[in-house]
């Protein structure tokens, strides 16, 4: 079964960092683009990033320059680091696999890791 | 960033009966790389239909997508209890990636 386990998440103070991790499972890793989504509570869905195969990336812009996505393609885990975190950034974190073959849309979710800023 | 509008917000109705749902683009959707998903509560999204109009695997047929360009639209043929969830737009493009607000389909 193609799998996708988030794991990191936890309650943090504004302005702390914290790492996410995605390990995947039962399908070619390193060839594939990854991407985060978020959803604060009772909010829609929200891209974060996304990396390419070999390692680009791309973000949106409320969270560019305080969060970078990277992969261990060795250990088939994508990361999401996130700094000078902010309230606003509470929610739960989602990894998913983009089909770059069918409109890069996300084929294969986790279930998601709860990020809370909180002092 | 492209901007993407759904409508409505909520749609109240009954099983057995036709759902449209309708995401509207603030510009031209690159190669209609336009997608649909399904959200249950307390669940992750679901791919539904990507390219605008193909049902990814599993999908059953009386889901359907067309549109192109900035407008598209999400058919329920005929609405199973198991259907009334939250549903999302999502696009992609070299800018970025963006979702609707999503629509949420309530029974009646």
């Amino acid at each position: 079964e193609v799998r996708l386990v988030e794991s990191g998440g936890g309650v943090i103070q504004p302005g702390g960092s914290l790492r996410l991790s995605c390990a995947a499972s039962n399908f070619p890793f390193g060839s594939n683009y990854m991407t985060w989504v978020r959803q604060a509570p009772g909010k829609g869905l929200e891209w974060v990033s996304l990396i390419f195969p070999g390692g680009a990336t791309t973000y949106a812009d409320s969270v560019k320059g305080r969060f970078t996505t990277s992969r261990d393609d060795s250990k088939n885990t994508l990361y999401l680091q996130m700094n000078n975190l902010r309230a606003d950034d509470t929610a739960v974190y989602h990894c998913a696999r983009v089909d770059s073959y069918f409109a890069f849309a996300f084929d294969i979710w986790g279930q998601g890791t709860t990020v809370t800023v909180s002092s | 960033e492209i901007l993407l509008t759904q409508s409505p917000g909520t749609l109240s109705m009954s099983p057995g009966e036709r759902a449209t749902l309708s995401c509207r683009a603030s510009q031209s959707i690159y190669r209609n790389y336009l997608t649909w998903y399904q959200q249950k509560r307390g669940q992750a999204p679901r791919l539904l239909i990507y390219g605008a109009s193909s049902r990814a695997t599993g999908i059953p047929d009386r889901f359907s997508g067309s549109g192109s360009g900035t407008d598209f639209t999400l058919t329920i043929s005929r609405l199973e209890p198991e259907d009334f969830a939250v549903y999302y737009c999502q696009q992609y493009d070299s800018s970025g990636i963006t979702f609707g607000q999503g629509t949420r389909l309530e029974i009646k």
